[in-house]
């Protein structure tokens, strides 16, 4: 199974700050990699998928990126309704798996 | 407008056969390239992958539950289901279900459910 390791665990930034969090896949995933916003009580909500493309209706602030087996989710900007949690997921072979989570709160 | 609702039996006991239905509307699983999956969500914790179902009735496990997974569908009436066997505590969790299409070569849950909770316990 392809492993991908998420961090950090949690992070807290102020308003306007840039943000990255971080997956490394345990094994070549190509592009197949997608990155999801959860708000409290709420469903995942697609950000980013095949690496670096920008879902529908996602502000410009959010950008995705691959060095290798690494991929980043950056937040330029950051502003108070990005608070959640933030996952990502491999898509490249089954099982699908995604990384533990990244607690994202405001300073 | 595309959605999707989980609906399950809420609480059930262990041992027994866990049954979840995703009503879906705004797309259908005979389309090509369409496929819908089910992730699961202890509280307070990750998200967890179980199956995906494609149009072509061609269906993906997550091996770690085993042979406890039996994914289906009902293309006329727009349904996706899900069945656990031999359901213990550590199944507690909130169910939801995505629309996971193809496009382009790129594969991805755009839409996702409400989620239904389901409590395992005696």
């Amino acid at each position: 199974d392809i492993q991908v390791t998420q961090s950090p665990a949690s992070l807290s930034a102020s308003p306007e700050e840039i943000v990255t969090i971080t997956c490394q896949a345990s094994q070549d995933i190509g592009s197949s990699l997608l990155w999801y916003q959860q708000k409290p009580g709420k469903s995942p909500q697609l950000l980013i998928y095949s690496a670096t493309i920008l879902a529908d209706g996602v502000p410009s602030r959010f950008s995705g990126s691959r060095s290798g087996t690494q991929y980043s989710l950056k937040i330029s900007r950051l502003q108070v309704e990005d608070i959640g949690t933030y996952y990502c997921l491999q898509v490249s072979s089954s099982p699908l798996t995604f990384g533990s989570g990244t607690k994202l709160e405001i300073k | 407008q595309v959605t999707l609702k989980e609906s399950g039996p809420g609480i059930l006991q262990p041992s027994q056969t866990l049954s979840l239905t995703c009503t879906f509307s705004g797309f259908s699983l005979s389309t090509y390239g369409m496929g819908v999956g089910w992730i699961r969500q202890p509280s307070g914790k990750g998200l967890e992958w179980l199956a995906n179902i494609w149009w072509d009735d061609d269906k993906y496990y997550n091996p770690s539950l085993k042979n406890r997974l039996t994914i289906s569908k009902d293309t006329s009436n727009n349904q996706a289901f899900l069945k656990i066997t031999n359901v213990d505590t550590a199944d507690t969790a909130t169910y939801y279900c995505a629309r996971f299409p193809t496009n382009w070569g790129a594969t991805y849950f755009d839409y996702w459910g409400q989620g239904v909770m389901v409590t395992v316990s005696s």
